[in-house]
């Protein structure tokens, strides 16, 4: 089956300092899935942050990036200023294809609390 | 735009009843998914649908019934409800041609 692994628990950084949250994946399903960060920002529903369907492509949105990693088998968010409106839950995602039967595996979650 | 809306926002139940939950989306999207979300456990697919009428089963869906009469809704049913299941239920539509899943707010279940 399909699985992602994703930084566990909650997370804290001071607000201007680099933030690296990882994930990493494996795949029975398909050899090069669609990768995704979704995230929660407190009081709405989830939403997407940014994706990547092409291995060794880079992803970027509001600041964040990551890095499809097919040797690894990683895509892990970084970024190197953190703001306090960044806190929120961020989802690392796998994607089994683009067709009608496309399903989303998620990792646990990682809470991202930024102070001041 | 669009929008996903689930009802109730809130559902309090007591155990062994059927429970029903229903999402609607006005994006005119082909694909539909339920997940639960459990504290710490991420997301995990229960149903999903690819068109109007079609049902099929994610990794959770023992305990569900599913139904997509129309193509803007869909329902979950929780047939029996158990204390261990309270958790979040989230829906989600995708168009065909896209990767992305779009999400609703959530209904919230509490078991007694």
């Amino acid at each position: 089956g399909d699985s992602v692994t994703q930084t566990e628990g909650q997370v804290t950084v001071s607000e201007s300092k680099s933030l690296i949250i990882n994930c990493t994946y494996s795949t029975t399903s398909i050899a090069y899935p669609n990768l995704f960060w979704y995230v929660r920002y407190p009081g709405e529903g989830l939403q997407l942050l940014l994706k990547v369907i092409t291995a060794g492509q880079k992803g970027s949105s509001r600041g964040f990036e990551a890095t499809y990693n097919k040797e690894t088998t990683s895509f892990h968010l970084q970024k190197a200023s953190v703001q306090e409106s960044d806190s929120a839950v961020y989802y690392c995602a796998l994607g089994n294809s683009g067709g009608s039967n496309a399903k989303l595996t998620f990792g646990k979650g990682t809470k991202l609390s930024v102070k001041s | 735009g669009g929008i996903i809306t689930q009802t109730p926002k809130f559902l309090i139940g007591q155990e062994g009843q059927k429970l029903t939950l229903k999402c609607q989306q006005n994006f005119n999207h082909d694909t539909m998914y339920w997940y639960r979300q459990d504290s710490g456990k991420g997301l995990r697919l229960i149903y999903y649908s690819i068109t109007e009428n079609d049902l099929q089963k994610g990794d959770l869906s023992e305990g569900y019934d599913a139904s997509r009469e129309k193509k803007s809704s869909f329902s979950l049913t929780v047939t029996s409800a158990q204390k261990n299941e309270m958790a979040v239920f989230l829906c989600a539509s995708r168009r065909d041609s896209s990767y992305e899943q779009y999400f609703g707010p959530g209904t919230r279940l509490t078991v007694l």
